[in-house]
């Protein structure tokens, strides 16, 4: 089965520090990653996935994801943090077992920008 | 493009009424849509696959009877909540796949069960 797991509640960072959003995988076979974004009572955005090609994944709002298949993680990345950025942050693993194409999420990772 | 809408964003309602939520997408068929359930700060648990056309699958736990999901058409799938109770207050959000078999969230719904 697939499943994902990102260790940290809460990450902390101040406005222009780099972030970074940890996320270790497992599966079996080729994995299919992606992280959201979620805004308090809001749904979830897309912010980039990994299916395959460069490790080096680039998506919305200046965030970009590194593949490392030796270290099963896809940790979620931005080199200058935002107040804006603050928000909860998930990395989530498309099963690609079973039928339908469902998606494992992760607990999530609050982030939290200071001025 | 991809763009998902629930309706309503907020409802409140009484204890052993039910109350139904839509999911729409709106530039695109679905022959798939996902209902999932968000505790506060929590990861989201999937509930049940709505298929168009066919029976939805539930995830283990999740009551069929009470959680009615029906997928009548490409474009809309709606999720029942039958005699509900405050237990069952929560945030809800749909997501509905597209041919890439990518999922495209809807803003999710927040119901309140007085």
């Amino acid at each position: 089965a697939q499943s994902v797991a990102q260790p940290e509640d809460q990450v902390n960072v101040a406005e222009g520090n780099p972030l970074t959003v940890k996320c270790t995988y497992s599966v079996s076979g080729n994995p299919y990653l992606f992280w959201y974004v979620q805004y308090p009572n809001r749904g979830l955005q897309f912010l980039l996935k990994y299916i395959t090609g460069d490790n080096l994944v680039k998506g919305s709002y200046g965030f970009e994801a590194e593949f490392n298949k030796s270290q099963t993680s896809f940790h979620l990345k931005k080199p200058s943090a935002l107040v804006s950025d603050s928000a909860l942050y998930f990395c989530a693993v498309r099963d690609m077992e079973g039928s339908w194409g469902k998606l494992q999420f992760g607990a999530g990772t609050q982030v939290v920008v200071t001025p | 493009g991809a763009v998902v809408s629930q309706h309503p964003s907020r409802v409140i309602c009484k204890s052993g009424t039910s109350v139904k939520i839509e999911c729409r997408s709106l530039d695109f068929q679905a022959t798939t849509m996902f209902w999932y359930r968000q505790f506060p700060k929590k990861s989201l648990m999937l509930m049940a696959t709505s298929n168009e056309g066919s029976k939805a699958t539930y995830e283990q736990g999740v009551e069929k009877d009470k959680f009615l999901i029906n997928h009548a058409s490409l474009t809309l799938s709606t999720l029942t909540v039958t005699s509900a109770h405050p237990e069952d207050s929560s945030f809800y959000i749909c997501s509905a796949m597209g041919n890439n078999y990518e999922q495209y969230f809807g803003p999710g719904t927040r119901l309140t069960v007085t």
